[in-house]
């Protein structure tokens, strides 16, 4: 009973490195999503996917690429990293885009 | 800009107590919110989502939404030290982003033994 999965947990990386995210869900949810979430600025969204094949910008896209690669995998690309997206960044999903959203574990992302 | 305010605390009550968590909201055509609890250094968890106005429960946590002034809140009845916590609001927005939760930047409860 997995739920949504997040890989990695943890990583540091060098100002300029790129890096995938990954996020897997099995509830059968349609809609996925990527936040980031930094002290005193509460919850944001980066990405939406509302389905396979579709993906929509959110509040805080610049510097990030996604790929909905299948129903079950919604991935976050940084391409060429900066110190300001140093986050905790989440992936969730719901059934449907007006339906409570569940959230995966996170992963702490630094950027020196 | 659609915003979503919650006092951030820290809230502080006794073990037993009710504590009282607020938001308010400012897209009025926003028909979906939701309460989510979030532990130190954890994700959110979803602990109560309402749609129509007035009293929702679920054991010891109520929601209430009174959407003509633009606001929710949660109850939580003989609070526990573990349900000490930062507790986030969400709010779903109307209108052509309708795929979009605004979250509010949560309050901190503190349960006291």
């Amino acid at each position: 009973n997995a739920g949504v999965t997040q890989t990695p947990k943890f990583q540091v990386l060098k100002t300029g490195q790129s890096m995938t995210l990954q996020c897997a869900q099995d509830m059968n949810h349609n809609s996925m999503y990527w936040y980031r979430q930094d002290p005193g600025m509460g919850l944001r969204l980066i990405y939406y996917s509302a389905s396979e094949g579709t993906t929509d910008k959110g509040e805080v896209p610049n510097g990030y690429n996604v790929s909905r690669l299948n129903k079950r995998e919604f991935s976050l690309r940084l391409e060429s990293a900066a110190p300001s997206q140093t986050s905790v960044y989440f992936c969730a999903s719901s059934v449907v885009d007006n339906q409570p959203q569940h959230f995966g574990d996170g992963t702490r992302l630094s950027i020196l | 800009q659609k915003e979503v305010e919650q006092n951030s605390g820290p809230l502080s009550v006794p073990e037993g107590a009710i504590a009282s968590l607020n938001c308010t909201y400012s897209d009025r055509g926003s028909q979906s919110f939701f309460w989510y609890r979030q532990y130190s250094g954890k994700s959110p968890e979803l602990i109560m989502f309402i749609y129509s106005n007035g009293d929702k429960e679920d054991g010891r946590f109520t929601a209430q939404l009174n959407k003509a002034s633009q606001y929710v809140s949660l109850l939580i009845r003989d609070s526990q030290p573990s349900d000490s916590a930062t507790y986030l609001c969400a709010v779903k927005d109307s209108g052509g982003s309708n795929y979009k939760l605004t979250f509010g930047k949560g309050t901190l409860l503190t349960v006291n033994p």
